[in-house]
């Protein structure tokens, strides 16, 4: 099954302990991006993929970072959780850009105390 | 990345009536792209548009690609309970052209 898949599905932890999402497609998918989504706020981009190597930042990345070795991983890396930081996110992927079809992870609901 | 203007932020409504929400965007786009959220889970996509002037159907769901090319429309028949969620419309214009997202119309629908 075509599927974009991402542990945990939901995480709490304190403040300043590093944690990893994790982010894995199987479709053969160039485009990989990072979102958070909190009330009021909708989808906002935090990094996007258009390749493996190749990573570059949204429009809030700022306490995350990303990388992308293979293909299909794409996980999102925070090297120092902040409570500001407590949000649900989303890893999306689609075959190519200008304005391809994402398909989406069903979400990591995070909460930094 | 560009934001584009989704309303209403939310609807209030009864079961059985239709459901009417749009979103703009400052610039031309070549695709729209309406996707729905239920509670708990990511984002699904329900139409895609390609083409200005567009109608497509997706069982009660109709969408429409704006003439301009600056606007879309869904339109939701005969609501029914499962129809509960957040819809998000989309177009290109996230980072290196990945899609930009409304802030989404929450439909809640009254028994």
């Amino acid at each position: 099954e075509a599927q974009v898949t991402q542990n945990p599905r939901y995480l709490i932890t304190v403040t300043g302990k590093k944690l990893t999402v994790t982010c894995s497609q199987n479709m053969n998918h160039e485009y990989m991006s990072w979102y958070r989504q909190d009330p009021g706020l909708g989808l906002r981009q935090i990094y996007y993929s258009m390749n493996v190597e190749v990573t570059d930042k949204g429009d809030v990345p700022e306490g995350y970072k990303v990388s992308r070795k293979e293909k299909r991983n794409f996980p999102l890396i925070l090297e120092s959780p902040s409570p500001n930081q407590t949000s649900l996110y989303f890893c999306a992927s689609s075959l190519g850009t200008m304005g391809a079809e994402q398909y989406f992870g069903p979400g990591t609901r995070l909460t930094v105390t | 990345g560009q934001q584009l203007n989704q309303s209403p932020q939310s609807m209030f409504i009864q079961e059985g009536e239709d459901v009417s929400m749009n979103c703009t965007s400052s610039s031309i786009f070549n695709t729209w792209l309406w996707y729905k959220q239920e509670p708990g889970e990511g984002p699904v996509l329900l139409i895609a548009l390609y083409k200005a002037g567009e109608l497509t159907s997706n069982g009660r769901l109709t969408a429409q690609f704006g003439i301009t090319r600056k606007d879309s429309f869904l339109n939701i028949s005969a609501s029914i309970p499962s129809d509960v969620g957040i819809y998000f419309c989309a177009g290109p214009g996230g980072g290196a052209d990945g899609l930009t997202f409304g802030k989404g119309t929450h439909l809640i629908i009254q028994p």
